[in-house]
């Protein structure tokens, strides 16, 4: 069954660094998502990407993160500078062709981020 | 703010017995709502979904019922099991935007 994947599972980071985090969606998906979700809370939305442009993006998605589609495969998400904040999961997801608002979305296993 | 939320942040059932896991809605223009586990460590996991064209969904040893009417989805999993126990999210997709309720942990005892 295809499914998402994503690397690194775990990035350990120095606060002020950048780092990318590397999610493959499933081959035949058009749209891209990338969630996070802090130790203990609910699942948030940061941006969705079709197209090879973004369709949306939250509050929480400033001006030190950028998602980047660099080939046929990969989606990337990155932050430029992190924070002690940015310390995370963060799940990337994907959904098929009919549509955002009407495909189910299928996550990834996540990218357990932590910011020192 | 208009948000999607869950009753208990846990429940305890016994193995065999049926769960009910329920969620509420506040925005009434809301109209595709999706069911999610997630277990430690792990992605969310679609489960089953439903559209609000619908009032009930079945699918595997699950059931997802919509009442649009007190704005209230509940997901029912029959004869649980211990490969269950699990945090559960509803979500509601507003344009493609999923926003998450804040889960509930389903645990079963054997």
């Amino acid at each position: 069954e295809p499914e998402v994947t994503q690397t690194p599972s775990h990035q350990v980071t120095q606060m002020g660094q950048e780092v990318i985090l590397r999610c493959v969606p499933i081959s035949n998906h058009l749209y891209f998502y990338w969630y996070r979700q802090i130790l203990g809370q609910k699942v948030e939305f940061l941006v969705s990407f079709y197209n090879n442009e973004i369709s949306e993006k939250s509050e929480i998605f400033d001006d030190q993160f950028s998602v980047e589609r660099p080939d046929g495969s990969n989606f990337t998400l990155k932050i430029r500078s992190t924070k002690l904040e940015d310390s995370a999961m963060y799940f990337c997801a994907s959904s098929g062709i009919a549509g955002a608002s009407t495909e189910t979305q299928y996550f990834g296993p996540g990218t357990r981020l932590l910011v020192l | 703010g208009e948000s999607v939320g869950l009753h208990l942040p846990t429940l305890s059932v016994q193995e065999g017995d049926n769960s009910i896991i329920n969620c509420a809605y506040s925005n009434s223009a809301s109209d595709y709502f999706i069911w999610y586990k997630q277990e430690s460590g792990k992605g969310p996991q679609f489960i089953i979904d439903i559209r609000s064209n619908m009032d009930k969904r079945q699918g595997q040893r699950v059931t997802v019922l919509l009442n649009k009417t007190v704005k209230h989805l509940s997901l029912q999993i029959a004869a649980t099991q211990p490969g269950d126990s699990a945090v559960y999210f509803c979500a509601e997709n507003r344009g493609g935007k999923l926003i998450f309720g804040q889960g509930t942990e389903l645990s079963v005892k054997p």
